[in-house]
């Protein structure tokens, strides 16, 4: 079974400019969560969909933006970059979701390394 | 405001050396505990899910324990496969009481040496 797949593996942007990010979840999993890692910050949740509806949300700015697909694929945008966004973002995928399930044996995917400059 | 800790922040052992990484936290309403191994350069992998205090898992070298303060993560007779950052994270209702937020630590680094 294929694991979790990102693309593009590595990024680099500039300030202002906006960016979307892919993930395809194992296949039958329903539910994708994102994830921001920084050495500082740690692993911090951003939101998590399942059935193409956001059913989670973490504390991010309103230009972290994502979406799912009816084949549970996901995309995550982030418009006018700022240096801070530089980061590695993980998804996550799933069975289950949408509630108490959300987390439950998470699978991840490489993550995209992103640079703002 | 739902708080993770985890300690050491690194950890150094030889290989055979027995230890215990510790995962504290501070959360309304505890949902679960997950502990996760992640390796440079990779996304973490999942290891286990603890649901209430008293329960344990275990898998490998590994044995994970849950109190109602902290779960610990017991690694037995380690090899050098198994240096890695360890993760823990802690899942608790929102603030509006309708959704699930993951609340993840910083991580201890345990390196073994051969």
């Amino acid at each position: 079974k294929a694991g979790v797949t990102q693309t593009p593996r590595y990024l680099i942007k500039t300030r202002g400019q906006q960016v979307t990010l892919s993930c395809s979840p194992i296949s039958g999993h329903r539910s994708v969560s994102w994830y921001q890692q920084t050495p500082g910050q740690g692993l911090q949740f951003l939101f998590e969909y399942f059935s193409e509806t956001q059913r989670n949300k973490g504390n991010f700015p309103g230009r972290f933006s994502g979406r799912q697909f009816s084949n549970s694929r996901s995309e995550m945008n982030v418009s006018t970059l700022e240096l801070g966004d530089s980061a590695l973002y993980l998804c996550a995928s799933s069975l289950m979701g949408g509630g108490v399930h959300s987390y439950n044996e998470q699978f991840f995917g490489p993550g995209t390394r992103l640079t703002v400059l | 405001e739902d708080q993770v800790t985890q300690s050491p922040e690194a950890l150094r052992l030889q290989e055979g050396e027995s230890s215990s990484l510790n995962c504290s936290y501070t959360v309304s309403g505890l949902r679960g505990l997950f502990w996760y191994r992640q390796d440079p350069g990779k996304g973490p992998e999942f290891l286990f899910t603890l649901y209430s205090a008293g329960e344990e898992k275990e898998k490998e070298r590994l044995k994970a324990t849950l109190t109602k303060k902290e779960s610990f993560l017991h690694i037995t007779a380690p090899k050098p496969e198994d240096s890695a950052t360890y993760l823990c994270a802690v899942q608790a209702r929102n603030s509006g009481g309708s959704n699930y937020k993951l609340t993840f630590g910083k991580g201890t680094l345990l390196t073994v040496n051969p």
